[in-house]
């Protein structure tokens, strides 16, 4: 079974300057990997996602995100970051060999962009 | 891009009551849709995998008697929530799969408040 683990929960961070959200997972069989956005009492919007290919993942809003295998990482990075996107960042894998297709989540991390 | 339509984003009912949600997957066929619920500040916590024309598959946990799932068409799941309880108050998110792209679309969630 997948699983992914985001360890900051909370990162605080100043208007313009950069920023790198943690994402980790394990799982068996090989994966795919988002990232999605919620602003308060909003649904999910999807930021990027690594199917397969490069590894370097670029996405909407500035986001980028990396694969890497050997470190079961998909970090989500933004080299200048705007207040606008404070907001709960998830990450979130689902199982590439068909059998469930579920989406699994991470617990989130608050992006909170100060002035 | 697909487009995840739930209905209605807010709704306020008294205790013992039943609440429909509906989730409607508006420019795309969905075979599998997934219901998930988020409580204040955690994350998304996957209910149930709903495949159209056959029994809802639940996560464990999840009473099925008390979360009706049916996914009647291509387009249409929806999620009642049984004789509902102050505790089944909650965010309730559902998502798509797009066939064959990798992707999940998601709804905008909806509010449920039982008083």
């Amino acid at each position: 079974a997948q699983s992914v683990t985001q360890l900051d929960s909370q990162v605080p961070v100043f208007e313009e300057a950069p920023v790198e959200l943690r994402c980790n997972y394990s799982s068996s069989v090989s994966v795919y990997l988002f990232w999605y956005v919620q602003y308060p009492n909003q649904g999910l919007q999807l930021l990027l996602k690594y199917l397969s290919g490069s590894t370097l993942v670029k996405g909407i809003n500035g986001f980028e995100a990396e694969f890497n295998k050997s470190q079961t990482s998909f970090h989500l990075r933004k080299p200048s970051v705007h207040i606008s996107d404070t907001a709960e960042y998830f990450c979130a894998v689902s199982d590439l060999d068909g059998a469930t297709n579920k989406l699994i989540f991470g617990t989130g991390t608050l992006l909170a962009v100060q002035p | 891009g697909a487009v995840v339509s739930q209905h209605p984003s807010r709704v306020i009912c008294k205790s013992g009551t039943s609440v429909k949600i509906e989730c409607r997957s508006l420019d795309f066929q969905a075979t599998t849709m997934f219901w998930y619920r988020q409580f204040p500040k955690k994350s998304l916590m996957l209910m149930a995998t709903s495949n159209e024309g056959s029994k809802a598959t639940y996560e464990q946990g999840v009473e099925k008697d008390k979360f009706l799932i049916n996914h009647a068409s291509l387009t249409l799941s929806t999620l009642t929530v049984t004789s509902a309880h102050p505790e089944d108050s909650s965010f309730y998110i559902c998502s798509a799969m797009e066939g064959g792209s990798g992707g999940y679309t998601f709804g905008s969630g909806t509010r449920l408040t039982v008083v």
